[in-house]
């Protein structure tokens, strides 16, 4: 299985943009980029995806580097509210739709 | 509004007594799942379903049931649970023709306790 590379933990002041990272060198090229993120007691919610191109939704940003072996998820503005742990998961490629969940960035937000 | 219930949310069980933790999604979803997290282990997957009357384990299954009677339903069956089955569940569903695309919902848990 393709595996990804995340921090373990990132510090963000409220209202500034936070950049969380991900590294996914073995990534295939029918592998989309999915991120999810888990509020603490709740299931995980999914945030966005990507296949090549950078991609844009009300939640966040998603770009990936031009050879697909990385990806940043941005939170244009954090809050409070997306204090969460933050998984980035290569899913989908070759007909595969097991969603495998490394250990995630926990993100603070510092008021 | 669309989700995928479970229930109960908490649940305190003794050893070997068999119960069922029930799964159900209103949105037409062909694919179900359902995940364990336990700390420092992470969310791992302990069966799933493609659709009615097709399921198969994931990483995962031993000591635990399923079935796919209905679309909509995917219950959870431990037929006799041990302490280590305690843990925090997790069913999720989703559509196979936008799985790329829409990912997976999730619903709020099942907090499983084994005495």
């Amino acid at each position: 299985d393709a595996k990804t590379t995340q921090p373990n933990s990132m510090e963000s002041n409220e209202e500034e943009p936070v950049h969380l990272p991900c590294n996914h060198s073995t990534i295939s090229g029918t592998d989309y980029i999915h991120w999810y993120r888990q509020l603490p007691s709740q299931g995980p919610e999914y945030v966005i995806h990507g296949l090549t191109s950078n991609v844009n939704n009300r939640m966040a940003s998603l770009a990936i580097a031009e050879d697909r072996k990385s990806s940043t998820l941005i939170l244009h503005r954090a809050t409070l509210r997306d204090a969460a742990v933050y998984y980035c998961i290569l899913f989908g490629g070759a007909g595969s739709y097991q969603l495998t969940f490394g250990k995630g960035t926990k993100l603070s937000v510092i008021p | 509004e669309a989700q995928v219930t479970q229930n109960p949310r908490y649940l305190i069980t003794v050893t070997g007594k068999k119960l069922t933790v029930t799964c159900s999604q209103n949105m037409n979803h062909e694919y179900m799942s359902w995940y364990r997290q336990d700390p420092g282990l992470g969310l791992r997957q302990i069966y799933y379903s493609m659709n009615v009357e097709v399921t198969d384990k994931g990483d995962v299954p031993e000591g635990y049931k399923v079935s796919r009677k209905e679309k909509r339903n995917f219950p959870l069956i431990l037929e006799s649970p041990s302490p280590n089955q305690t843990s925090l569940y997790f069913c999720a569903s989703g559509s196979l023709s936008g799985l790329r695309v829409d990912g997976y919902t999730f619903g709020s848990g099942t907090r499983l306790t084994v005495v």
